[in-house]
């Protein structure tokens, strides 16, 4: 079946600091890629996502490309913000029904 | 106003009890699906309902119930509530394009508690 899986967290980070969060995933034939963010409170939202091979995903300066050849998805940002604290998500959708398979999120804290 | 509402928002009810959490969308969506949300456990799929009248199974359905009462309403149910269903829940919706590209909207959640 399906699977994803992220990097243990929580991740601290200082603001202005690099981020790589990773992820990787199994999964028959080829589907869709997804990262979602779920602020403090709130429910789940897009954050950017891809949907072949070598696409990159970017939204609010968050970027991560779909590496078929390391079935990888890693998400980065270059300088990240207090207001990006949050937990973070990776998802695959498979292409036969649309279901969303997560990873089990990772804490991201962002200090002054 | 939010295009995925859930009711309530917080649920505290005993071992034992039927609780529904209601869900509502206006985004004109045909597929709508319950997850649960537990720390360190991501979130897994409870039912998905593709159109009112198909709706299935996910991977942790035991101990649920669905009903889609309208395409814009999709309700879970709890038939008799056990502390192991605490947890946060959320319904989502999405375009059924059925090409796995299109990204699901999500509702506020609602934390249920049971004692």
């Amino acid at each position: 079946g399906n699977s994803v899986t992220q990097m243990e967290g929580p991740v601290t980070l200082s603001e202005e600091a690099f981020l790589t969060i990773n992820c990787t995933y199994t999964a028959t034939g080829y589907p869709s890629l997804f990262w979602y963010v779920q602020y403090p409170g709130e429910g789940l939202q897009l954050l950017l996502k891809a949907t072949k091979a070598d696409d990159k995903g970017s939204n609010k300066g968050f970027e991560a490309t779909y590496r078929k050849e390391t079935t990888s998805f890693h998400l980065e940002k270059g300088s990240v913000q207090v207001s990006d604290s949050a937990v973070y998500f990776c998802a695959l959708s498979d292409r036969a029904n649309s279901k969303l398979t997560f990873g089990k999120g990772i804490t991201l804290s962002v200090r002054p | 106003d939010a295009d995925v509402t859930q009711t309530p928002r917080n649920r505290i009810t005993k071992t034992g009890k039927r609780i529904m959490l209601e869900c509502s969308q206006t985004k004109g969506h045909d597929r709508m699906y319950w997850y649960r949300q537990d720390p360190g456990l991501g979130l897994r799929l409870i039912y998905y309902s593709f159109d009112v009248k198909d709706i299935n199974k996910g991977e942790i359905s035991d101990g649920y119930s669905v009903s889609r009462q309208a395409q814009a309403k999709f309700s879970l149910s709890l038939e008799s509530a056990i502390p192991n269903q605490t947890a946060l829940y959320f319904c989502a919706t999405s375009e059924s394009t059925g090409t796995g590209k299109n990204e699901q909207f999500f509702g506020p959640g609602t934390r249920l508690t049971v004692l």
